[in-house]
């Protein structure tokens, strides 16, 4: 059982938004401003999409955005497109005796 | 632009030692501005943080895995390796390596993981 919670599986159709949460404890998510989010395509490796709860790094659509309240954190991606069908995971840093955290990861699929 | 690749046997025998290297290119890792990490994927499942390095040799390790860990750091070949001993084929997964933003060297506190390794499939099987 993977330390944080996400759904198993999310769909949309193209040019719809999608959210994805992500749900922990006062002792990573809710603690500290440092979530990010992956997106993996299948075989490949994970790539950053949003790190700092919100932020974007370059090369990275604006369509992906993130946020958090409380101790949920959350992926929006917008305009959907036939190419963001992946797996996206969540990870937060979970303070200095477990330090980082996985979500369970979201199978977004574009009907 | 820093790519990590990472190196190993792709078999390993139960009650082994799984050994991976990771070669860092592009890049210093003794740059100090970053950890040096290890993540896994067991088939068909999530992520699961392994550890970290600093280029000094300090480590962090996920409290689950931690008596059976080893993450090292060699400066002059620009690598950090992974040891994980008494291996199982609950041990079976992709392995990626990855460098770490932190933003608190002190307490080991991170911020994301940017870039990754392509990872490498190891198979714990007799």
């Amino acid at each position: 059982q993977s330390a944080l919670t996400q759904p198993a599986s999310v769909s949309g159709s193209p040019g719809q938004s999608i959210t994805i949460s992500c749900t922990g404890t006062s002792s990573d998510v809710g603690g500290y401003n440092y979530v990010s989010w992956y997106q993996q395509h299948p075989g490949k490796a994970p790539k950053l999409m949003i790190y700092d709860v919100s932020k974007r790094p370059s090369g990275v659509s604006n369509r992906f955005s993130g946020s958090k309240s409380g101790n949920t954190a959350s992926l929006t991606i917008s305009g959907l497109q036939a190419e963001d069908e992946a797996d996206y995971y969540c990870c937060s840093y979970a303070g200095s005796s477990t330090f980082a955290v996985f979500g369970g990861g979201t199978k977004l699929t574009v009907l | 632009q820093v790519q990590l690749q990472e190196s190993g046997p792709g078999l390993v025998k139960p009650s082994q030692t799984l050994s991976l290297t990771c070669t860092v290119s592009g890049g210093s890792i003794s740059s100090g501005d970053y950890y040096w990490s290890w993540i896994r994927q067991p088939p068909g499942k999530g992520l699961e943080w392994i550890g970290y390095i600093y280029y000094s040799g300090s480590t962090y390790y996920n409290p689950s895995l931690k008596s059976r860990v080893t993450i090292s750091v060699d400066t002059s070949k620009n690598q950090f390796s992974l040891k994980l001993s008494s291996v199982t084929a609950a041990d079976t997964a992709v392995y990626y390596c990855a460098r770490a933003t932190y933003y608190d060297f002190w307490s080991g506190a991170f911020e994301w993981f940017d870039p990754w390794g392509q990872g490498t499939l190891v198979t714990v099987s007799s």
